[in-house]
């Protein structure tokens, strides 16, 4: 069973587009964190929020943690090839601040 | 790059072998975690060390061991391979318990013939 479910696991949209990610959980977590992964590498970390109710904005990326801090989303405005990746968010649960765990990830292609 | 080096890149190795996976952390950071990734199930957490000891176990196997030595570099030690442990094997650093976020490796991929 996945702590962190994230929805959808595929997702192939037009240059120009909108999109949310969806990271979904039964757990209360400390805080969460969204990373993107790019074929052959490692995640790489976007953001990290804390606080029950976050927003956070990166360029054409908008992070939210849920109220109850047991989900959050991520929203792209107007998606470029350059955002194609692997999307994972992760977050330390409550009960366990020590393991970081991932979610099963969402694979984005950006067509041209 | 990074700053968290692992090595090798890649790894063939036959079944039944015993394999060393090496990560040397971002400079300053103290804590290293090994997480395995395969395509069925994602990115799973091994075990952490903090400053040379042990701080957090996943669902590591029995077969499997690290260690981290004083000039903070990790080892991940893997035995008895199976087919099954084919998969990317990657190494993370952070600062004290990582709550602003990890700092990954490249990975090694680890293929079992």
């Amino acid at each position: 069973t996945q702590l962190l479910e994230q929805s959808p696991q595929f997702l192939s949209i037009q240059e120009g587009e909108n999109l949310t990610v969806y990271c979904n959980s039964s757990s209360v977590f400390s805080s969460l964190q969204w990373y993107r992964q790019e074929p052959g590498e490692g995640p790489v970390l976007l953001v990290t929020v804390v606080t029950g109710g976050e927003v956070k904005k990166l360029k054409r990326l908008t992070f939210q943690f849920g109220d109850a801090r047991k989900d959050s989303s991520l929203h792209i405005t107007a998606a470029q090839p350059g955002d194609t990746g692997l999307y994972l968010c992760a977050g330390f649960p409550m009960d366990s601040s020590y393991k970081l765990i991932f979610g099963s990830g969402t694979r984005l292609l950006v067509r041209p | 790059d990074s700053g968290v080096t692992q090595t090798p890149k890649h790894l063939i190795t036959a079944t039944g072998q015993r394999v060393t996976l090496r990560c040397s952390p971002r400079s300053g950071d103290l804590s290293v975690y090994w997480y395995q990734q395969s395509l069925d199930q994602g990115l799973q957490f091994l075990i952490q060390y903090y400053n040379g000891e042990e701080r957090a176990k996943g669902n590591i196997l029995e077969r499997f061991s690290a260690q981290q030595f004083p000039d903070l570099h990790s080892e991940l030690n893997l035995s008895s391979l199976e087919l099954g442990d084919s998969a990317l094997y990657f190494c993370a650093s952070s600062g004290a318990q990582g709550l602003h976020g990890y700092t990954f490796g490249s990975g090694t991929r680890l293929t079992v013939v």
